[in-house]
């Protein structure tokens, strides 16, 4: 079946760097593409969203670059800060006429080492 | 403005139990969704529903579980005879309408459910 999936489980870099993490899709469809970001024991939080027919979108600190090409998906936190450690999930959703479904990827925890 | 609310957060329960997990979205949301995390996972849609309406219902698991959003209240998800598989973090999200521009869904902090 259709499915959105990361590359990278677990991801370390040292604070003030850059951290890119990765999310690899497989529905065309799509219409929006989302990042949120999950801190333990604690729901998912909305980070930026882009949609299908942009290929870059930039928030605070962070960067979200889609490639439809090769069906991929990436978010860049600029100098990364302790505070981002979390697990960073991609989600993919199709509107249609049921409304939003959002479908999940299984997720890249960040480490952030002082 | 408070944001999407879900009671109990920790919620234990013997195999062949119920449990009842509820969701008070945020005001002004009149559309919910719930999804299931195991550990270590990605959330997965179960449920999603509006006023008095169940829109999709294509995760629910065809047999125990059961979901409801009375026109006052609560939305309700509720597990009937637990077996420890059950055992997961369920997340409750609420939007504004049902086709926001980008999807963007307000999770709650979730109700981890733990089957003995």
């Amino acid at each position: 079946g259709e499915s959105v999936g990361l590359h990278l489980p677990t991801l370390s870099v040292q604070e003030g760097d850059n951290s890119i993490i990765n999310c690899a899709y497989s529905n065309s469809a799509s219409d929006y593409f989302i990042w949120y970001k999950q801190e333990s024991g604690k729901g998912p939080q909305f980070i930026i969203d882009i949609r299908s027919n942009m290929d870059k979108r930039q928030g605070q600190r962070v960067t979200v670059l889609l490639n439809k090409t090769v069906k991929h998906l990436s978010l860049q936190i600029a100098a990364t800060q302790p505070g981002d450690s979390a697990v960073y999930f991609c989600a993919e959703n199709k509107i249609n006429n049921a409304g939003n479904m959002l479908t999940f990827g299984g997720g890249t925890r960040l480490m952030v080492k002082p | 403005n408070a944001g999407v609310m879900q009671n109990p957060r920790h919620l234990v329960r013997r195999r062949g139990q119920e449990a009842r997990l509820r969701c008070s979205p945020m005001k002004g949301h009149s559309h919910v969704y719930w999804y299931r995390q195991l550990p270590e996972e990605g959330l997965k849609f179960m449920v999603y529903l509006q006023k008095e309406n169940i829109i999709d219902e294509s995760g629910m698991p065809k047999e125990r579980f059961s979901a409801e959003f009375p026109k006052e209240g609560p939305s309700i998800l509720r597990i009937q005879q637990v077996v420890r598989g059950d055992s997961a973090a369920y997340f409750c999200a609420s939007s504004p309408t049902g086709q926001v521009p980008s999807g963007e869904q307000y999770f709650g902090p979730g109700t981890r459910l733990t089957v003995t």
